[in-house]
């Protein structure tokens, strides 16, 4: 069975720095799909980024971006220029390609709790 | 843009009560999930419908049951409520050609 690591219950970062969220995955499949998601006090589950196991290129969407890497199982999420508004939880989730009928749910990791100081 | 509804967004029963939650997803999504979160917990997926059919089944108690209707709304109906089912229940969709599952606001269930 797939599962997801999160191995930093909290992270601490300051305002405008960088900040790194560790995650890795343990998978058989070769095709599969990853993300983030934020999770602010409010408990709203937001899409952060995405990336596709066969695409080699790193997914970047603004201020966030990940270092996959495959071999590993290995996916990070980096936070650069960080705001207060980033302070959330941080879940990485896992999910497999559409395979017959399954239409491929989440698993998550733990979580991470991540604070940002002004 | 349109995004994913739930209702009711707090619910508190007693226990041995039943509860009913309802999804209406993203229009033109096809699949719909359901997910429970505990306290300090990650979600944990319960059950999946694709276009109307029931399509994966995770951790989902017995005593609870769902279902998705003509007009892809879902429900999701829980009895015999427990206090250990007090927790946040979220729907998502997604589209079958897209990656992503984009979730509702959740409904929070707390059975006292």
């Amino acid at each position: 069975a797939q599962t997801v690591t999160q191995s930093q219950p909290e992270m601490s970062v300051q305002e405008a720095e960088t900040v790194t969220l560790s995650c890795t995955y343990d998978t058989s499949e070769s095709d599969y799909y990853l993300f983030w998601y934020k999770q602010p006090p409010s408990r709203q589950m937001i899409l952060v980024i995405r990336q596709e196991a066969y695409k080699q290129q790193n997914a970047t969407e603004n201020r966030f971006s990940v270092n996959f890497q495959k071999a590993a199982k290995s996916f990070s999420l980096k936070i650069s220029d960080s705001q207060l508004g980033d302070a959330a939880m941080y879940f990485c989730a896992y999910r497999d390609m559409n395979y017959g009928g399954s239409q491929g749910n989440l698993i998550f990791g733990k979580g991470t709790k991540l604070s940002v100081k002004p | 843009a349109a995004g994913v509804i739930q209702s009711p967004r707090h619910l508190i029963k007693e226990k041995r009560e039943t509860a009913t939650l309802k999804c209406y997803p993203i229009p033109r999504h096809d699949t719909v999930y359901w997910y429970q979160q505990g306290p300090g917990q990650d979600p944990q997926f319960l059950i999946s419908f694709y276009e109307k059919m029931q399509s994966d089944k995770g951790s989902i108690p017995d005593r609870f049951s769902a279902q998705q209707f003509s007009d892809y709304h879902s429900e999701l109906n829980m009895s015999s409520l427990e206090l250990g089912d007090s927790a946040l229940y979220f729907c998502a969709s997604r589209s079958r050609d897209r990656n992503e599952a984009f979730f509702g606001q959740g409904t929070r269930l707390t059975v006292v």
